[in-house]
């Protein structure tokens, strides 16, 4: 099994510019999620799915869209980005039933926006 | 809101030394809490994972509890290594929506050789 895995792992755009963040798994979870890792306040939460077709927001949403058309990909997407998204962005993913919910994440996409 | 707190921010100590990190969270109706290791320019690894009904899950040298009811866990590192070095996350869901985790901001720990 890969497990999480995601691409790019580095990416520097221009303000305005828009792009797709993409995040893949192979253990049939059914829960994905994308978080954002700023320098002194832990990782917050953008969107997340808890199953194809079916996605909601979490704590810092704006400026992002996602999609979940399969089990296994949940692309994050910038629409017109700006200096204040440049961040380390994470996906993870997990089962969703009971005693089932532990995080596995992927390695990351290092954003910088100029 | 749940606010998931680490402190202290970071922490150096010598090869061999037994030392504990901490957590704590401002809501106690949690559904489990998981304890993460982070390398730099890495993503996160899973050490841990305490359901609310436990009081402690060990790992070889890693040991973590939880007590719900003070809304507090710590993870006990014992004979640490240099290899150890790293920034330790803790997260917390809740029993609404268990696949939601809360972060804290995580406790950069280093190991002298």
């Amino acid at each position: 099994n890969a497990g999480v895995t995601q691409t790019p792992k580095f990416q520097v755009l221009k303000t305005g510019q828009s792009m797709t963040l993409q995040c893949a798994q192979d253990m049939n979870h059914e829960y994905m999620s994308w978080y954002r890792q700023d320098p002194g306040m832990g990782l917050r939460l953008i969107h997340y799915s808890v199953g194809a077709g079916i996605t909601d927001q979490g704590e810092v949403p704006n400026g992002y869209n996602v999609s979940r058309s399969t089990t296994e990909d949940f692309p994050l997407r910038l629409l017109s980005a700006a200096p204040s998204q440049t961040s380390v962005y994470f996906c993870a993913s997990s089962y969703t039933f009971e005693d089932h919910n532990e995080q596995f994440f992927g390695p990351g996409t290092r954003l910088t926006v100029l | 809101k749940q606010e998931v707190t680490q402190i202290p921010a970071a922490l150096s100590v010598p090869e061999g030394e037994n030392l504990v990190l901490n957590c704590s969270f401002t809501d106690s109706a949690i559904y489990n809490l998981q304890w993460f290791r982070q390398d730099p320019g890495k993503g996160l690894t899973s050490l841990l994972l305490i359901q609310s009904s436990q009081r402690e899950q060990t790992s070889g040298r890693l040991n973590a509890s939880l007590d719900k009811s003070s809304g507090r866990s710590t993870l006990y590192i014992a004979a640490s290594q240099p290899g150890d070095s790293a920034t330790y996350l803790c997260a917390v869901s809740r029993t609404i929506n268990f696949n939601k985790f809360y972060f804290g901001s995580g406790t950069k720990l280093n190991v002298k050789p």
